[in-house]
């Protein structure tokens, strides 16, 4: 069964160095996000994309954050200077191209997730 | 705002009870649900989820969940527990659209032999 794959698994980086992480989402999928959770914390959604450009992103991705695909299977997401508090497990996922209901309103496509790449910033 | 509400933080059953982990949304509009589960040290493994249709779903490794409309609630069941099933359990509610999935806080489930 096709499945996301993250890497790294694990990444330990200082506070103010750059990170990128790496995801490969299902290869018939459109649509990615990322989520992250902070230890002890729910899944809080960051941002997806879908053609190439941000579909939406939440108060958490500001500057610092980016994400981009660079070739037809990654996606990544780039913290430019991280801080502190950016540690957390950061999930993939990547589900199908949408639906349409009856009345032409979008559904939801079941998102599959990855692993997750836990990021310790020093 | 929508949200969801999984007012169990920590459960413990003995292995062969019954289970049931609460959920609670609020949204709207007809909500798009679903229930993860993420074993320690692993990603998030979808178990079931609920677009339209049938109000009692079934998932994978025996789990079940019931949507009521009336009481904004999809909690999830299983009539059997297993040791392998202590995990973290994560309700979800899909907004559609733009897709973006809202979690609640998790209940972490304990099984005693």
């Amino acid at each position: 069964e096709p499945e996301v794959t993250q890497t790294p698994s694990h990444q330990v980086t200082q506070m103010g160095q750059e990170v990128i992480l790496r995801c490969v989402p299902i290869s018939n999928h459109l649509y990615f996000y990322w989520y992250r959770q902070i230890l002890g914390q729910k899944v809080e959604f960051l941002v997806s994309f879908y053609n190439n450009e941000i579909s939406e992103k939440s108060e958490i991705f500001d500057d610092q954050f980016s994400v981009e695909r660079p070739d037809g299977s990654n996606f990544t997401l780039k913290i430019r200077s991280t801080k502190l508090e950016d540690s957390a497990m950061y999930f993939c996922a990547s589900s199908q191209a949408h639906r349409t209901s009856g009345a032409g309103l979008p559904t939801q496509e079941t998102q599959y997730f990855g692993p997750g790449t836990r990021l310790l910033v020093l | 705002a929508q949200s969801v509400t999984q007012p169990d933080i920590h459960i413990t059953v003995s292995e062969g009870a019954s289970l049931e982990l609460r959920c609670n949304y609020s949204y709207g509009a007809t909500p798009y649900l679903f229930w993860y589960v993420q074993s320690p040290g692993q990603g998030l493994q979808l178990l079931l989820k609920y677009f339209s249709g049938d109000t009692l779903v079934q998932g994978i490794k025996g789990f079940e969940a019931e949507f009521k409309r009336s009481q904004s609630s999809f909690n999830l069941r299983k009539p059997s527990v297993h040791w392998s099933d202590a995990a973290e359990y994560f309700c979800a509610v899909g907004l559609g659209g733009y897709n973006k999935l809202i979690f609640g806080a998790g209940t972490r489930l304990a099984v005693h032999p």
